[in-house]
């Protein structure tokens, strides 16, 4: 497997429930990111983790809760989410360098999530 | 503040006439830049990026520091050509290596 895996590809949940996305990714790479792609807003970064440590969160309602053991797996932790909510969300993962030359980030297949 | 603008949410065009997609970039240091393409049902992959002047699928992009532009450029398009594209600016180390994306083209190539 290679690439950027996530897990399930498609998740049907009520405003209730309490489910988890998965992302794994097999590029040896230390930062990892999730997105959200809905209609309204194509691609909205919602958290990034550099080397494990989470250094951004764009805002996001603590109904969605990430979490990163290690530098190759990410987690999506969804509670009490609302219709709204319903979109596909990208998992991605980039290698830092810090030479100051560009990385390329490289994007999961998306978790498609339904909120009834 | 860092930011990508793509000011065409839906270009059509005909088989075989140029096309240029349009983006815009707003970055404080030396920019590091890409295009990336969503074919349906596809997953969202890298096209191309500027560091590496390199020509994909027929598709080129020139960084124009003055215009603070990297416009992707096709001269003859094609139907397999039809697709969702995405500029993006990387931030930097400095900025927590994130990257940050223009809203999209949608590119329609008509028969």
């Amino acid at each position: 497997e290679t690439g950027v895996t996530q897990t399930p590809r498609h998740l049907v949940m009520g405003m209730t429930n309490k489910k988890s996305l998965k992302c794994e990714q097999h590029l040896g790479h230390n930062a990892m990111y999730w997105y959200k792609q809905s209609a309204k807003k194509p691609l909205e970064l919602m958290f990034v983790y550099n080397f494990k440590e989470q250094t951004e969160n764009n805002s996001v309602p603590s109904r969605f809760s990430p979490e990163c053991p290690n530098s190759s797996h990410l987690f999506l932790h969804l509670h009490t989410l609302q219709p709204e909510d319903s979109a596909l969300y990208l998992c991605a993962s980039s290698q830092v360098t810090g030479t100051g030359v560009g990385n390329t980030i490289y994007f999961g297949e998306g978790s498609w999530l339904t909120v009834v | 503040a860092q930011r990508v603008t793509q000011p065409e949410k839906l270009l059509s065009v005909f088989k075989g006439a140029p096309v240029e997609l349009k983006c815009n970039y707003s970055y404080s240091g030396s920019p590091e830049l890409f295009w990336y393409v969503q074919y349906s049902r596809q997953r969202l992959q890298l096209l191309l990026r500027h560091i590496s002047r390199e020509s994909i699928k027929g598709f080129t992009a020139d960084l124009n520091k003055g215009e603070t532009s990297f416009h992707l450029k096709k001269p003859f398009a094609q139907e397999e050509d039809s697709a969702m594209y995405y500029c993006a600016l990387w931030g930097g180390v400095g900025n927590f290596n994130k990257f940050y994306f223009g809203s999209g083209t949608k590119l329609n190539v008509k028969p």
